[in-house]
């Protein structure tokens, strides 16, 4: 499976501020998603990072809140912009060849904000 | 609404013995289901899959099983060992409709010496 790498792995945010979560596959993929786990929660689907395109976010994310890029079939980041406490969560990038096959996580980012 | 429920949040099993986790889903439209695996620090990991053309799948010690039916799943491990201590997370998507993999909430599992 891709190899999928994601930076930063952890950060400490004040509150207002924004973050830019990178996330970069070794080799060209079809479908890539942002997930979102909160404390003790599931991992919930924040948005399909569209290549080339805008990404199509589910019912509670919005762009302006979680503006995503994918400018080409291996790279796209998530930012979390103006965030609260209630951001605090782990941000985790994952992708998917075909949908018969499963997703493969990146390693996550856990994201802190004060 | 969770439509994928995994109703024990801990599951505590000696090692060398069977490890069973169960999980419930809501959505009849759902036919591929999967396991996570995840560790402290880590994000999660494919361990097996199951369409619901089928009842059960194998792979090595892990073993899905699945009764549409009861809209249940589970999956056994065995024997367990210290290394499968982890949070399982249990996922479902319905491959004709909008596919999009729903998770539940994990269950961790403690393999005790």
């Amino acid at each position: 499976s891709a190899v999928i790498s994601q930076k930063p792995s952890r950060d400490i945010c004040q509150r207002g501020t924004s973050l830019t979560i990178q996330c970069q596959v070794d080799s060209q993929v079809t479908m890539m998603f942002w997930y979102r786990q909160q404390p003790g929660q599931s991992l919930t689907l924040i948005a399909t990072a569209n290549q080339g395109s805008e990404a199509t976010y589910e019912s509670g994310f919005v762009i302006d809140k979680f503006p995503i890029s994918r400018p080409n079939l291996t790279f796209s980041t998530l930012t979390v912009s103006n965030m609260s406490p209630e951001d605090s969560s782990i941000y985790l990038c994952s992708v998917r060849q075909n949908y018969n096959s499963p997703l493969h996580f990146g390693n996550g980012t856990r994201l802190t904000v004060t | 609404d969770q439509q994928v429920k995994q109703n024990s949040p801990s599951l505590s099993v000696q090692e060398g013995r069977i490890s069973i986790l169960n999980c419930d889903y809501t959505n009849s439209m759902f036919d591929y289901f999967l396991w996570y695996k995840k560790y402290p620090a880590e994000g999660p990991t494919f361990l097996i899959s199951i369409s619901s053309i089928k009842d059960k799948n194998e792979d090595g010690r892990f073993t899905v099983f699945l009764n549409k039916s009861a809209k249940h799943l589970s999956l056994h491990i065995v024997p367990s060992q210290p290394g499968d201590s982890a949070v399982y997370f249990c996922a479902a998507s319905a491959r004709n409709r909008d596919d999009k993999i729903i998770f539940g909430k994990g269950t961790r599992l403690h393999i005790l010496p």
